[in-house]
């Protein structure tokens, strides 16, 4: 089945610089690949996702950029500020049936330092 | 609208015990799923229902059995709990039929179960 793995585990910036979130995939059907953010004590809220048929989508300060061939996709984050702190999770979907069940990457902790 | 409802939020078990974590969403989705969130392994899908009707294992499903009683309910029930299935259960719900182009999750609020 689908294994997707995320890097780092947590991640410290400084304010006003760019962090970048890491994940592979072992399935080559996958063709969604959505960003999830939770903040402490919520729920995961979806803050962007892209497409098999897409290289690069942006979205204000968060872009992620999607690597076929590697099977490898990427979270940018530009400009971050106290409120980006979060834990950041990447998932996949392996198109296996007609549900969309999303596979999860273990989760990145992300801390802006003021 | 509510999106989607879990309750109870809070639930302690004494190992054996039995219970059912009720989900329901309002949004007229085909699609839900169970997942729980262990620290330092994210979410981890536990079943899913791909339509009313249907249910299927996902990767952790030992333990644990699931109902789609209707289009808008989905439970998940632990018939004799033990302290690894302490963890924050999710549900979430999607849109997904087949062919459909609008594939994102609302997840509920969450059920924080402790096993001792």
């Amino acid at each position: 089945g689908e294994n997707v793995e995320q890097h780092p585990s947590t991640l410290s910036v400084q304010e006003g610089d760019s962090a970048v979130i890491k994940c592979t995939y072992s399935d080559s059907a996958s063709n969604y690949f959505p960003w999830y953010k939770q903040e402490l004590g919520k729920r995961p809220q979806l803050i962007i996702d892209i497409r098999s048929n897409v290289g690069e989508k942006k979205d204000q300060r968060i872009a992620v950029t999607l690597n076929k061939t590697a099977k490898h996709f990427s979270l940018h984050i530009t400009e971050t500020q106290p409120e980006d702190s979060a834990v950041y999770f990447c998932a996949a979907n392996p198109p296996m049936d007609s549900s969309y069940k999303l596979i999860f990457g273990s989760g990145t902790r992300l801390l802006v330092r003021p | 609208n509510a999106g989607v409802t879990q309750t109870p939020k809070f639930q302690v078990l004494k190992t054996g015990q039995s219970m059912t974590l009720q989900c329901a969403q309002d949004m007229n989705h085909n699609s839900m799923y169970w997942y729980r969130q262990d620290p330092g392994m994210g979410l981890r899908l536990i079943y899913y229902s791909a339509s009313e009707g249907t249910t299927d294992k996902g990767e952790v499903p030992n333990g644990y059995n699931v109902s789609r009683l209707n289009k808008r309910e989905f439970s998940l029930r632990l018939e004799s709990a033990a302290p690894s299935q302490t963890s924050v259960y999710f549900c979430a719900s999607s849109p997904r039929t087949g062919g459909g182009t609008n594939y994102g999750y609302t997840f509920g609020s969450g059920t924080r179960l402790t096993v001792v």
